[in-house]
């Protein structure tokens, strides 16, 4: 089955940019879309079909996809942004979801 | 507004099983298929399957196939999950998510904490 890799953690200063990065085989191929997690909520989608953000997600929120890494970006990070970070995929041939392990994202 | 609304806590023994609900409303039920996503304590989130709003077809995930059973009642618009055979493994928070056009989950519950502990 296919395998989603993130680094478990990534640290960011607020205003300065937070880089969340996603591995897999050639996930250049496929749409990534990406979840905010904080606990006791439920996940919010920040980023589909690798670059569009939802209504309601602020700007600062990029993505993109290409080779075998697609990469979630935070741009002037704020307090509120403090969460874990899941990137998905849909295995269209299998017809199976696949999530990343998941980033925690903390703001120092 | 899209809600999905979905059942309280539960405590259950080893080996006995639970069903957690999930109401959807704000939207058109048979237009959108409802996934169900878990989250083990420390873990990261881990798709168990889907089913089909009009037809009730499911597609569950190999690790959850014989026991898991995922239905929905069109007349109160709210999805079921069904775990059998608990085990301590399966404490997790459950989720009951939408999917979006394609591939993607555009709403999800709140969460149901399922603990199973003798």
């Amino acid at each position: 089955s296919y395998v989603l890799t993130q680094p478990p953690s990534v640290s960011v200063a607020p205003g300065k940019t937070a880089t969340i990065t996603c591995g897999g085989d050639n996930i250049g191929s496929k749409s990534v879309h990406w979840y905010q997690h904080k606990p006791g909520q439920a996940p919010v989608l920040v980023i589909y079909y690798d670059r569009d953000r939802p209504s309601g997600i602020p700007e600062r929120f990029s993505g993109f996809n290409s080779g075998r890494t697609a990469t979630l970006t935070i741009s002037r990070v704020e307090g509120g942004d403090e969460a874990d970070y899941f990137c998905q995929v849909w295995e269209t041939s299998s017809d199976r979801y696949v999530f990343g392990p998941g980033t925690k994202v903390t703001v120092l | 507004q899209v809600q999905l609304v979905q059942s309280g806590v539960e405590v259950k023994k080893p080996g006995a099983s639970v069903r957690v609900s999930c109401k959807a409303s704000g939207y058109t039920f048979s237009d959108y298929y409802i996934h169900w996503v878990r989250q083990a304590p420390g873990q990261g989130l881990e798709w168990m399957g889907w089913i089909g709003p009009s037809s009730g077809a499911t597609n569950y995930a190999h690790k959850f196939q014989g026991y898991v059973t995922m239905t929905r009642d069109t007349s109160v618009s709210s999805f079921f999950l069904e775990l059998n055979s608990l085990k301590s493994d399966d404490t997790a928070v459950y989720y009951c998510a939408r999917r979006g056009i394609s591939g993607y989950f555009d709403y999800w519950g709140q969460g149901t904490l399922v603990t199973v502990s003798s």
